[in-house]
């Protein structure tokens, strides 16, 4: 089956310590995002990726990294900088035409210990 | 900058009833206008999405409408089931890398 697999469900970080969440699609999307939602809100950009090895800032990128190195791939990292990280992360991809949507995964929770 | 608000927050409808969802944006230079569905503690399920050209979509029991005059949007649900029960959200796209804005979401919540 084709899809995007967010993993882990549920993951938990320490004080000082950098956690890297998994994006990992078999669509051969092109584009590939990277969202944080808080309790009761919407969705937030953090950071975008519409080829490999290339990647843009969204609109709340401070404190955390990415990369683009396979087409299938595309990681967060929520680094030591990132003070208030609690948050559900979600991943999405989508083929680069105007009339598609954005497919999502299951999304990782990531808590502070 | 693009703000995105959906009302209301919250609804509760008993089976079987059509209901409208609302959804308005503040910039109307845009390229689409998408809705998803959200089940708890789950990914986004796009359910429509409307290319800036287009009034409405449509798929199954859903209707989406789009006045991009106006900045707003409707997402018409005929014949609520209890299984429509989950938070709508609506999102925009302001340029062609297809970056979304969303709004905060309604949840619903449709009574057997």
């Amino acid at each position: 089956d084709g899809g995007i697999t967010q993993s882990p469900k549920y993951l938990f970080r320490k004080e000082g310590q950098n956690v890297t969440l998994s994006c990992e699609q078999n669509l051969n999307h092109d584009a590939m995002y990277w969202y944080r939602q808080d309790p009761g809100q919407g969705l937030r950009l953090i950071y975008y990726s519409q080829i490999v090895n290339d990647f843009q800032k969204g609109d709340i990128a401070e404190g955390y990294s990415v990369s683009r190195e396979k087409k299938e791939s595309f990681p967060l990292t929520v680094t030591s900088a990132q003070k208030n990280p609690t948050a559900f992360y979600l991943c999405a991809s989508r083929v680069a035409q105007d009339d598609q949507p954005q497919h999502f995964g299951d999304g990782t929770r990531l808590s502070i210990l | 900058k693009q703000e995105v608000t959906q009302i209301p927050a919250a609804l509760s409808v008993p089976e079987g009833e059509n209901l409208v969802l609302n959804c308005s944006f503040t910039d109307s230079a845009i390229y689409n206008l998408q809705w998803f569905r959200q089940d708890p503690g789950k990914g986004l399920t796009s359910l429509l999405l409307i290319q800036s050209s287009q009034r409405e979509q449509t798929s199954g029991r859903l209707n989406a409408s789009l006045d991009k005059s106006s900045g707003r949007s409707t997402l018409y649900i005929a014949a609520s089931q209890p299984g429509d029960s989950a938070t709508y959200l609506c999102a925009v796209s302001s340029n062609a890398g297809n970056m979304l804005t969303f709004g905060g979401g309604t949840r619903l919540m449709v009574k057997p």
